[in-house]
């Protein structure tokens, strides 16, 4: 079975660029989260989807962060203009119900220079 | 504070050797505990459940405290191997799981 799949895997691009990443979750799964990993802060939860609607953004760092999901199978989270600070990992999950255990994506390792 | 802690490490042990981690969570009603392993540059991977009765898995014991609010892994005949950072997961004030900074675990020959 495919796991969750994220795309790209490496991003490295100017702050003020838009970054788009993506990820397409495990067939069948109704829950879908969007992290962040850096040294400094750890694995932070930036938004959570249930049947492809946004439940809990409250992590979402500012209004340069939007993420979708227009569908059951693909989301995106977007940062429009990009900054260096926000150089990190960002890992996409998803499981049946938020309250299983979450299957990761191998993650997306942006370089805002 | 977090509402769920782990001590950040580096657990520097030999091999053979057994080793344990805690993590404590701050929300008395959470109801799903979970150990995750994350090897260097990877994404993280579920290690094992941890249920109430506590939980074995060949060289890996999960047990959980809800007197004291603590979730622990024993590690027993630790391998090089094993070599990764361990985050345990429980949940925050909203019901949502959350994850804790990791511990992370070095083993030497």
């Amino acid at each position: 079975d495919a796991g969750v799949i994220q795309s790209p895997r490496h991003e490295v691009t100017e702050m003020g660029q838009e970054v788009t990443l993506r990820c397409k979750p495990i067939s069948g799964h109704n829950s879908l989260f969007w992290y962040r990993q850096t040294m400094m802060r750890g694995l932070e939860l930036l938004i959570y989807f249930n049947n492809n609607v946004p439940i809990d953004d409250s992590g979402m760092p500012e209004d340069r962060f939007s993420a979708k999901m227009p569908n059951a199978s693909f989301s995106t989270l977007k940062i429009q203009p990009s900054e260096p600070r926000d150089s990190a990992v960002y890992f996409c999950a998803s499981t049946w119900t938020k309250n299983q255990p979450q299957h990761f994506g191998d993650g997306t390792r942006l370089s805002i220079l | 504070r977090k509402e769920v802690e782990q001590d950040p490490g580096p657990f520097n042990v030999p091999e053979g050797a057994t080793v344990a981690f805690n993590c404590t969570y701050s929300n008395s009603a959470s109801q799903s505990f979970f150990w995750y392993r994350q090897d260097c540059r990877k994404e993280p991977k579920l290690l094992m459940s941890v249920y109430s009765s506590g939980n074995e898995d060949g060289r890996f014991t999960a047990q959980l405290n809800r007197a004291s609010q603590y979730i622990s892994l024993l590690i027993r005949d630790s391998k090089l191997s094993d070599s990764a950072t361990y985050l345990c997961v429980g949940h925050n004030a909203g019901n949502m799981l959350t994850f804790g900074g990791g511990t992370r675990l070095m083993v030497k020959p």
